[in-house]
């Protein structure tokens, strides 16, 4: 009954791995976001989608690929992972822009 | 370029007493403007949001917000806070034709004291 659900809730794994957090919703909306939550809890936007069409890209490093293989999953790849790149990572969605976004639990990563 | 400030980052009220949670905003035009909930070790949950019209916005769990254009202020109150409410509050703002990108303030942490 989820509506927005993430996998894994953590993630702990060495410098230089690579590693994907998978995100599903269920609400039957067409945008799914990636945002990155820090330390200090700064929330900052990552990627958009809009029916599998990516619309945001950030400033991320190109190590970070998102994936939509359809409209109700999005998934984020990390290649040669950092250290900086520990944080809790959000999925969200929402039925268009403007509109309300439905975050996920959150994936915590921790980059030893 | 956007930006959202949330002047407090840890505020704490006495159960039963009334609050309000500052958020300023910088935007060439009317945003559209949020707050959100993150209680700990959760997502974000919308409390409430304001696109145009009535400048007095009613949310869940008792919250409103008051969208002062004079002051590019969109400040959150409850009459009377519970336990429950304390959380990490998030101001949000939204661009015209920006696909959904959020700019998040730096976030208010509120305790609630018995």
């Amino acid at each position: 009954d989820t509506a927005v659900s993430q996998t894994p809730k953590y993630l702990v794994t060495q410098m230089g791995n690579d590693k994907s957090i998978k995100c599903e919703q269920n609400l039957g909306h067409d945008t799914m976001y990636w945002y990155k939550q820090d330390s200090k809890k700064f929330l900052k936007i990552m990627f958009s989608y809009n029916n599998k069409e990516l619309i945001i890209n950030e400033t991320v490093p190109n190590r970070f690929s998102p994936k939509s293989p359809d409209k109700a999953h999005l998934n984020l790849h990390i290649n040669s992972l950092e250290l900086g790149d520990s944080a809790v990572y959000f999925c969200a969605s929402s039925q268009g822009a403007v509109n309300e976004q439905f975050f996920g639990p959150g994936t915590r990563l921790t980059v030893l | 370029a956007q930006s959202v400030t949330q002047p407090d980052i840890h505020i704490t009220v006495s159960e039963g007493a009334s609050l309000e949670l500052r958020c300023n905003y910088s935007y060439g035009a009317t945003p559209y403007l949020f707050w959100y909930v993150q209680s700990p070790g959760q997502g974000l949950q919308l409390l409430l949001k304001y696109f145009s019209g009535d400048t007095l916005v009613q949310g869940i769990k008792g919250f409103e917000a008051e969208f002062k254009r004079s002051q590019s202020s969109f400040n959150l109150r409850k009459p009377s806070v519970h336990w429950s409410d304390a959380a990490e509050y998030f101001c949000a703002v939204e661009g015209y034709n920006q696909g959904g990108k959020l700019i998040f303030g730096q976030g208010t942490e509120l305790s609630v004291k018995p």
